[in-house]
């Protein structure tokens, strides 16, 4: 069965850009969770969608926005790019979204503003 | 504000050795604590998940526990081997499913 998959793997823009990420949850799983990390920290929340509704929010600027799809699949767009912006985006998919719920995490995407 | 501290250090250890991770919360009431792994360049991996009315909970080799009133949960592996060296995050949750993660402890484990 395929995890989480994350697209794309790798990125590099330029201070100022902006940058569109990508996930697909695993099958049946409704629930999709975007989360930062950066080098040396644990992953920080960012965004979590369920049926394709917000359902949190975490302490983000608004350059930071996301959508889910009917598919659940999801996208994550970051506008006006900042150096600090620069670290590794994880999408976590779980079944129902609940607290509690195993959340499985996909491989990332690593971005690199310079 | 919320914290939690995990060992910022890097635990070595003996293989065939349990090691022991440590992760303390402030200013939090979690419903759930859950404990991860994650190899470098990978997303983490979930290990074991434990319930604010729970003690203690083991899955083979692993071991979780929780004390409320101290703030802490405890993480063990016993028998540890080469193949555990990673770093190890927990994570809390409280009534909203979002997790709220430690900066991770890395774990080594030599022959």
């Amino acid at each position: 069965d395929a995890g989480v998959t994350q697209s794309p793997t790798h990125l590099i823009k330029t201070r100022g850009q902006h940058v569109t990420l990508r996930c697909s949850p695993i099958s049946g799983h409704k629930s999709v969770s975007w989360y930062q990390q950066v080098l040396g920290q644990g992953p920080q929340f960012i965004f979590q969608y369920y049926e394709k509704e917000e359902r949190g929010r975490g302490n983000f600027p608004d350059r930071f926005s996301a959508r889910q799809f009917p598919n659940y699949s999801s996208e994550l767009n970051v506008n006006a790019l900042l150096l600090g912006d620069s670290a590794l985006y994880l999408c976590a998919s779980s079944l129902a979204g609940t607290s509690g719920s195993e959340q499985f995490f996909g491989p990332g995407t690593r971005l690199t503003v310079l | 504000s919320q914290k939690i501290e995990q060992n910022s250090e890097a635990l070595n250890i003996q293989e065939g050795k349990t090691a022991t991770l440590t992760c303390n919360y402030t200013n939090y009431s979690p419903a759930y604590l859950q404990w991860y792994r994650q190899d470098p360049g990978r997303g983490p991996v979930f290990l074991l998940l434990i319930r604010e009315n729970e003690k203690e909970k083991r899955k083979e080799r692993l071991k979780v526990t929780f004390d409320t009133t101290l703030k802490q949960s405890l993480f063990h592996i016993t028998a540890s081997q080469p193949a555990d060296s990673a770093t190890y995050l927990c994570a809390l949750t409280g009534t909203a499913s979002k997790l709220t993660f430690g900066t991770g402890t890395r774990l080594q484990v030599t022959l």
